[in-house]
């Protein structure tokens, strides 16, 4: 099974910052690689998959970037609404999916 | 607008059976993986299966094969997960999600499991 290991466990930023969580596979999945969000109470959202490829409705601020087994998204200047849990997810071996352990954005 | 909406919040006791749904809409359920995941309390998300509406096609992540039982009615645009006898330890919110990349969610079922 491949697992995902995302660091740090928790960011803490202040709104306007850059975010930089990174998600390391055990194995390569080529571009592979979703990104999602989940607030407090809600679904998880999709926020990039293919590694880079933004999701309908993503604002420009979130990127992602990465091949093989090391990934990155960015959020490029931190808005209040994105203080949340963010979670990779790898589907090269499909429709066996695995999730990371989640990144904390909290605010400093 | 594509939409997947999960049956509601379940209390049951260590031992009773449930069956979970959910329901798609605005989207062609029948050409569609469903898939499951659970989240257990203040942890993160876990990859249960996925089911594959058109033939019933099931495959279950090897932490859940024999646990739970993933079905569909393709008539109804339903999917469904179930257990035979459940445990304190399936406490958890378990979500369905569907599309090419998990584009869209259902917005969660809550089971509580205590005596």
């Amino acid at each position: 099974e491949i697992v995902l290991t995302q660091s740090p466990a928790t960011l803490s930023l202040s709104p306007g910052e850059r975010a930089t969580l990174s998600c390391r596979a055990s194995q390569s999945i080529s571009s592979y690689l979703a990104w999602y969000q989940q607030k407090p109470g809600q679904a998880p959202r999709l926020l990039i998959y293919d590694a880079s490829t933004r999701a309908t409705g993503i604002p420009a601020r979130f990127s992602g970037s990465g091949s093989g087994t090391d990934f990155t998204l960015t959020v490029s200047s931190l808005e209040p609404e994105d203080f949340a849990v963010y979670y990779c997810q790898q589907r090269s071996t499909w429709p066996r999916l695995t999730f990371g352990g989640g990144t904390k954005v909290e605010i400093k | 607008e594509v939409q997947l909406v999960q049956s509601g919040a379940e209390l049951k006791k260590p031992g009773e059976s449930l069956k979970i749904s959910c329901k798609g809409s605005g989207y062609s359920f029948i050409t569609s993986w469903i898939g499951w995941v659970r989240q257990m309390p203040g942890k993160g998300l876990e990859w249960m299966g996925v089911i594959y509406p058109p033939d019933s096609d099931v495959r279950y992540s090897p932490s859940f094969q024999g646990q739970v039982t993933i079905s569909a009615d393709k008539s109804i645009s339903t999917a469904y997960l179930q257990w035979t006898s459940l445990k304190a330890s399936d406490t958890a919110m378990f979500y369905c999600a569907s599309g090419p990349h998990l584009d869209y969610w259902g917005q969660g079922t809550l089971v509580t499991v205590s005596s």
